[in-house]
């Protein structure tokens, strides 16, 4: 199947300082990549949905200047944590979405997660 | 929006017994449910999926079943193994789109008994 990748795998950062994360769809191109927070014994929270060229989508309550979003390129997203704080400390998860021009009308569309990035703020 | 809820959240069955996750969704416009295990640090991976023209679809011991009319769906897991100790998450998305969402239940961490 098809491949996402995130980096990087962990990171830590000091409070007040903005940290990247890279996501990447390895050998397909994503018109859309989804971006998931998931806190410890918790399930996975859509923060927001980009589109390749265009601004993202954010879901409420989720804080745009705050965690911004870069899909620049096809295969290509960024979420960057801006003055970061002890409580954004989680598991970012990115989700890239693999448009099949074969697929059928009932499946237009595969969607692949990425392993993760564990941040945590000091 | 969509709501869907999973239960139990733990789950504890003997090697070789079955487990049977169960979960139900609010909006009847969902059409795609996909579940997911996810192990300690790592992404959730797609195990079996169903869309809402199929009532059961099976793959090897994994198999879900999904009714339409009282909108749930549950995950069945047939003669565990100690490498399906997980957490196991069912979803839910309604619509097509590349945009379409896919709305996660609550988790269920299921612990294979040796």
């Amino acid at each position: 199947g098809a491949v996402v990748s995130q980096h990087p795998s962990w990171v830590i950062c000091k409070s007040g300082t903005s940290v990247k994360i890279e996501c990447r769809s390895l050998d397909f191109q994503a018109t859309t990549m989804f971006w998931y927070r998931q806190f410890p014994k918790q399930s996975l929270m859509l923060m927001a949905t980009s589109n390749e060229g265009s601004k993202a989508t954010y879901e409420q309550g989720v804080e745009k200047d705050k965690f911004l979003i870069n899909h620049a390129s096809l295969t290509l997203s960024t979420l960057t944590v801006t003055s970061a704080h002890p409580e954004d400390s989680s598991f970012y998860i990115c989700s890239a979405r693999d448009f099949d021009p074969r697929g059928t009308p009932d499946r237009p569309y595969e969607q692949y997660f990425g392993p993760g990035t564990r941040l945590t703020v000091t | 929006g969509e709501n869907v809820e999973q239960h139990p959240s733990t789950l504890s069955v003997q090697e070789g017994d079955s487990a049977v996750i169960k979960c139900t969704y609010s909006d009847s416009a969902s059409n795609y449910f996909p579940w997911y295990k996810q192990e300690l640090g790592k992404g959730p991976q797609l195990i079996i999926d169903i869309r809402s023209n199929v009532g059961e679809k099976k793959d090897q011991r994994i198999a879900v079943t999904l009714n339409k009319t009282a909108k749930h769906f549950s995950l069945h897991i047939t003669e565990t193994q100690p490498e399906d100790s997980a957490v196991y998450f069912c979803a839910a998305r309604r619509g097509r789109s590349s945009a379409s969402k896919i709305i996660f239940g609550s988790g269920t961490r299921l612990s294979i008994r040796p």
